[in-house]
């Protein structure tokens, strides 16, 4: 069974600009979640979809955004980007119902870095 | 707002020891406490998950506790090799996992 994959594996980009990150699930799992890495900060949660719906949310701001399309392949999105956006993104991939989600471990993908310049 | 804590921070050991990370959360209201593994540059690999209605977990040589009513796990690690050298991270969740900011072991040869 493939993992939980995401692209791409490393980008640069200059402050003010905006970036698309992807996450493709493990198969069959409906809920993917994302999060911050940074060494000051640690791992912080992003949100969480299900079922094409923001399901749970963290204490970003707005420029932090996503989506998640039919397929459970979800996006995010970041918008004027700052320095201190420079991180590690993780998405995590779960079978997405409340009942098994105490049960199993979310799946992590590799992670994107992403440098701001 | 739940808060993690691992200490130490850091370890460092001679291969073949049996060695224990600790973890520990402010809200007793968990549903579930993962431990994970990350090596440098990767993502993060489950290792154990206890429910809140378990004590404790075993995979090979790791033994994970959890103790709701004190905020406490614990990861235990038998016989020690240089290929466990990484940094260890437990979250509590169970969607909007929190995490520790983890302990970074160093297992020498």
């Amino acid at each position: 069974k493939a993992g939980v994959t995401q692209t791409p594996r490393y980008l640069i980009k200059t402050r003010g600009q905006q970036v698309t990150l992807s996450c493709s699930p493990i198969s069959g799992h409906r809920s993917v979640s994302w999060y911050q890495q940074t060494p000051g900060q640690g791992l912080q949660f992003l949100f969480e979809y299900f079922s094409e719906t923001q399901r749970n949310k963290g204490n970003f701001p707005g420029r932090f955004s996503g989506r998640q399309f039919s397929n459970s392949r979800s996006e995010m999105n970041v918008s004027t980007l700052e320095l201190g956006d420079s991180a590690l993104y993780l998405c995590a991939s779960s079978p997405g119902d409340r009942a098994r989600f105490r049960k199993q471990p979310q799946h992590f993908g590799d992670g994107t870095r992403l440098s701001i310049l | 707002k739940q808060e993690v804590t691992q200490i130490p921070a850091a370890l460092s050991v001679p291969e073949g020891e049996n060695l224990v990370l600790n973890c520990s959360f402010t809200d007793s209201a968990i549903y579930n406490l993962q431990w994970f593994r990350q090596d440098p540059g990767k993502g993060l690999t489950s290792l154990l998950l206890i429910q809140s209605s378990q004590r404790e977990q075993t995979s090979g040589r790791l033994n994970a506790s959890l103790d709701k009513s004190s905020g406490r796990s614990t990861l235990y690690i038998a016989a020690s090799q240089p290929g466990d050298s990484a940094t260890y991270l437990c979250a509590v969740g169970p969607e909007k996992l929190v995490f520790g900011k983890g302990t970074k072991l160093t297992v020498n040869p």
